[in-house]
């Protein structure tokens, strides 16, 4: 069985903080890995993607794979109230036609 | 700029019907997806579709559902008899391509909300 872990939440942040999402995953196949951002009644829609141990930057999103640790996480900075969301952890494995999802964490950035 | 559009946004359907939820991918996208989401449950991968032929399915893609692409802009989910527990949020997605070099990203419809009575 294929597992993404994720807190459910909700984490809490003050407007300008520093939101930080953590997701695990079970299989070491794992090859790539996606975070996308889904409101309430929504479809997920994608912020980030990344393959390669290391950071990856794309504004105020920081996106970091540890592989050896089977850990992705997602940063963000200057958090906004319309960064409140569920962000989702998404997997896949060497064939890239299956994808695994977590069950997201539940972000509020208070104003 | 390109989206993936779903037809219907809801469906109502008794159990035992058949329902066919109707997508139109990006149209320069050749991998199609259809996934879904049970209320405030977490997103559930239910197959991939390339090159006119399934490439993935879940263990949820029981004999109960099929994939088409009828022509060269639909792709279609069907499921033969409802089940009460068939009701949830179906989405579609496409991407261009499939590899590291090209990435994979996946653009997924609004959903169709379907509601088995």
């Amino acid at each position: 069985q294929k597992e993404v872990e994720q807190n459910s939440g909700p984490l809490s942040v003050p407007e300008g903080a520093i939101a930080s999402l953590n997701c695990t995953y079970s299989d070491r196949g794992s090859q790539s890995f996606f975070w996308y951002r889904q409101y309430s009644g929504k479809s997920p829609e994608l912020i980030m993607f990344i393959y390669s141990n290391g950071d990856k930057e794309d504004g105020r999103f920081t996106a970091q794979l540890n592989k050896a640790s089977q850990y992705v996480s997602l940063l963000i900075r200057d958090s906004q109230p319309s960064d409140s969301a569920t962000y989702l952890c998404v997997v896949s494995l060497y064939n890239f036609n299956k994808f695994y999802f977590g069950s997201g964490t539940k972000l509020n950035v208070k104003p | 700029e390109p989206e993936v559009t779903q037809t219907p946004s809801h469906q109502v359907t008794q159990m035992g019907q058949e329902v066919i939820l109707r997508c139109v991918p990006i149209s320069n996208h050749l991998y199609f997806y259809w996934y879904r989401q049970i209320l405030g449950q977490k997103v559930e991968f239910l197959v991939s579709f390339y090159n006119n032929e399934i490439s993935e399915k879940s263990e949820i893609f029981d004999d109960q559902f099929s994939v088409e692409r009828p022509d060269g802009s639909n792709f279609t989910l069907k499921i033969r008899s409802t089940k009460l527990e068939d009701s949830a949020m179906y989405f579609c997605a496409s991407s261009e391509a499939l590899g590291f070099r090209m990435g994979e990203t996946q653009y997924f419809g609004p959903g169709t909300r379907l509601l088995v009575l």
